[in-house]
């Protein structure tokens, strides 16, 4: 089994539509979680890190379930400009080994 | 503004190569990576290196190898570069339990 797994894509969405991603891990242990964007060709930046409240940032709310070992990515009112894959972030078995998932493709459509 | 830079975008290799990738972070971060990242496969950790001369293997090892002389610098070693070596690598740093910052990668062609 995959350390982290995500929902396999692509999303394919209108404009204005809500669009949600599911990440799980492996590692109960997991101390650190987030999501990253990453555009065509270029490297991954951070979106949001995802703690255990659960936090929102605009249009985007993130959010973490240790008991089922979950993180969710929530967009709402989505835009073009949103269109990229999206990955998830889980730091391993080590303290400081982050692990990615393969990316969740999403294209917001006109 | 947090920086990792590396040394070339787009790098031309023939088969049986030695190919350095370097990696340098102004944000004396302990903690830094590399990666490559194939499509279908998302990012693969190779190695990493969490202090000065210390490092660990990751996931897919073989077929490379590290250095960390200097606390800003990683650079990851292709011995003898072959095909299936062909990908974008993806170098990052970062302090504990705190995000990853990347470098704009390397895109790597082994002919």
């Amino acid at each position: 089994r995959k350390e982290v797994e995500q929902d396999p894509g692509p999303f394919n969405v209108p404009e204005g539509a809500t669009v949600a991603f599911n990440c799980t891990y492996s590692n109960s242990a997991s101390q650190s979680f987030f999501w990253y964007r990453q555009d065509c060709r270029k490297e991954p930046k951070l979106l949001m890190s995802v703690y255990s409240s659960g936090n929102e940032d605009g249009r985007f709310t993130a959010q973490l379930n240790r008991a089922s070992q979950y993180i969710s990515l929530l967009i709402r009112d989505s835009k073009l400009s949103d269109s990229a894959t999206y990955l998830c972030v889980v730091n391993g078995q080590r303290d400081n080994d982050m692990r990615f998932g393969a990316g969740t493709r999403l294209t917001v459509k006109p | 503004d947090v920086k990792v830079t590396q040394s070339s975008r787009y790098l031309v290799k023939r088969t049986g190569e030695k190919v350095f990738l370097e990696c340098v972070q102004d944000m004396d971060h302990e903690n830094m990576f590399w990666y490559r990242q194939d499509p279908g496969l998302g990012l693969r950790l190779i190695y990493f290196s969490y202090d000065v001369k210390m490092k660990e293997k990751g996931d897919i090892p073989e077929g490379y190898s590290v250095s960390r002389e200097k606390k800003e610098r990683f650079s990851l070693i292709l011995e003898s570069a072959s095909t299936n070596q062909t990908s974008m690598y993806l170098c990052a740093s970062k302090v504990t339990n705190e995000k990853l910052f990347f470098g704009s990668g390397t895109q790597l062609s082994v002919l």
